[in-house]
């Protein structure tokens, strides 16, 4: 059965305390990996996407990278404004022609100044 | 500001009420979807449309009926909801292709009374 398991479930880091969210897949056949950031009340926010191990992909103070079994994002840095839940999503290639996502539970993030 | 535009920003309905929740894209995107999020849960999909017709109905309650117009819209039917019909109601697009990401619109919060 396909699987995403994120880790830790909350994270609280001071401002400038750099950490790592983890996204571990068990899935038939990756089709993409996909990182959303939420923020309350918002929908998800595209971030990234991967599809090959070793890939990475930054953005400011974010930066992904993918092995064959997980995802992580790298928070480096972090500003009180990075305060978010964290999404990982999977497309495998069972559902590939539909687009369909299997989602992890999520890691919500708190950066204190 | 996201480029999937949903309407209402919230709505609360009795339970006998007849509502609609309308999402709108204008990326040319061929794939529209609507998902149903709960509190401190990722999004859960509801139905997926491809190029205006249904791909995927996750056995989804009748009570909710899809509607896709045209390939900018997509509109979520509701009657007869129950309380733990209450949720976020996120829709999201995609150009349709293997691996390509879902951008979300900030959703309808939805209240049954």
């Amino acid at each position: 059965e396909d699987q995403v398991t994120q880790s830790p479930e909350a994270l609280r880091l001071q401002e400038g305390e750099s950490s790592s969210l983890n996204c571990s897949y068990t899935v038939s056949g990756l089709r993409g990996l996909f990182w959303y950031r939420q923020d309350p009340g918002k929908g998800p926010e595209f971030l990234f996407t991967l599809y090959s191990a070793g890939e990475e992909k930054e953005k400011e103070r974010l930066k992904a990278t993918l092995t064959k079994k997980e995802s992580f994002l790298h928070i480096t840095a972090p500003k009180p404004e990075d305060s978010a839940t964290y999404l990982c999503a999977v497309q495998a290639r069972a559902s590939s022609n539909t687009g369909k996502l299997i989602f992890g539970q999520g890691t919500t993030l708190q950066v204190k100044p | 500001d996201t480029e999937v535009t949903q309407t209402p920003k919230h709505l609360v309905m009795g339970m006998t009420n007849k509502k609609s929740l309308k999402c709108e894209q204008h990326m040319g995107h061929r794939a529209m979807y609507w998902y149903k999020q709960k509190a401190k849960k990722p999004p859960e999909l509801m139905f997926v449309y491809s190029y205006e017709k249904l791909s995927i109905n996750e056995s989804v309650p009748s009570r909710f009926s899809p509607e896709c117009p045209n390939s900018s819209l997509l509109n979520l039917h509701l009657h007869a909801l129950q309380p733990e019909d209450s949720a976020l109601y996120l829709c999201a697009s995609s150009p349709g292709g293997v691996g390509t990401p879902q951008h979300f619109g900030d959703g309808t919060r939805l209240s049954i009374l």
